[in-house]
């Protein structure tokens, strides 16, 4: 079975605290993404990853960088979190880049940041 | 900024009723996905169409693609408490471009 495990269910932070989101798949996918959701907006693109070390901005990168060392893990780091940034924020992979392809989701991260 | 409204934004209905979610854009795609998303999880994908004007079953769901490939629709028939979630459409363009959708939230009562 498909698989993308997040490193924590729910978080809650400080502002101003460095905050790092892990996501892991064990499918040897390529592509790996980082989504925020919040209600009413649907998902929205952080940044995503087409190959290790190689990362490119979403609709929504400030504040927000991330970290491909491996082909399995990728990394959302918040520099200094901030309130606005309490969301709940979804890790996804898939096998290619172009066309319809299916993206895998893992279950989520809701982070508060107080 | 491409933006993809889905209507309507939260639905309750009874079991055994019928509904039609829409999803619509001022661009085009050429491809359109639909996910289900149920409490705690991620999405999961449903469907792909690729083909304006497409129709493609999934037991009690239909999808149809708009002929110029700005819009889509999801219709339930005769729907179960087990189709409870929230459903987000994507449009793709590009490479790696999914814009998703704002959702529909949808609870069947039993």
């Amino acid at each position: 079975d498909v698989k993308v495990t997040q490193s924590s269910r729910y978080l809650v932070k400080r502002t101003g605290e460095k905050v790092f989101l892990e996501c892991v798949q064990d499918m040897d996918h390529e592509n790996m993404f980082w989504y925020r959701q919040d209600p009413g907006l649907g998902l929205r693109l952080i940044y995503f990853s087409y190959d290790v070390k190689m990362k490119e901005k979403g609709d929504i990168p400030e504040g927000y960088s991330v970290s491909r060392e491996k082909k399995e893990r990728f990394s959302l780091i918040l520099e200094s979190a901030s309130t606005n940034q309490t969301s709940m924020y979804l890790c996804a992979s898939s096998l290619l880049v172009s066309g319809a392809n299916e993206q895998f989701f893992g279950p989520g991260t809701r982070l508060t940041v107080l | 900024t491409q933006l993809l409204e889905q209507s309507p934004q939260f639905l309750s209905i009874q079991e055994g009723e019928n509904l039609t979610v829409y999803c619509n854009s001022s661009s085009v795609f050429s491809s359109l996905q639909w996910y289900r998303q149920e409490p705690g999880e991620g999405p999961v994908l449903l469907v792909t169409v690729v083909t304006g004007g497409e129709v493609k079953k999934l037991k009690r769901l239909t999808f149809q693609f708009g002929d110029a490939r700005k819009d889509s629709s999801l219709h339930i028939t005769a729907a179960q408490p087990g189709d409870t979630g929230l459903y987000l459409c994507a449009g793709i363009s590009g490479t790696y471009k999914y814009i998703f959708g704002t959702g529909t939230r949808l609870k069947v009562l039993a």
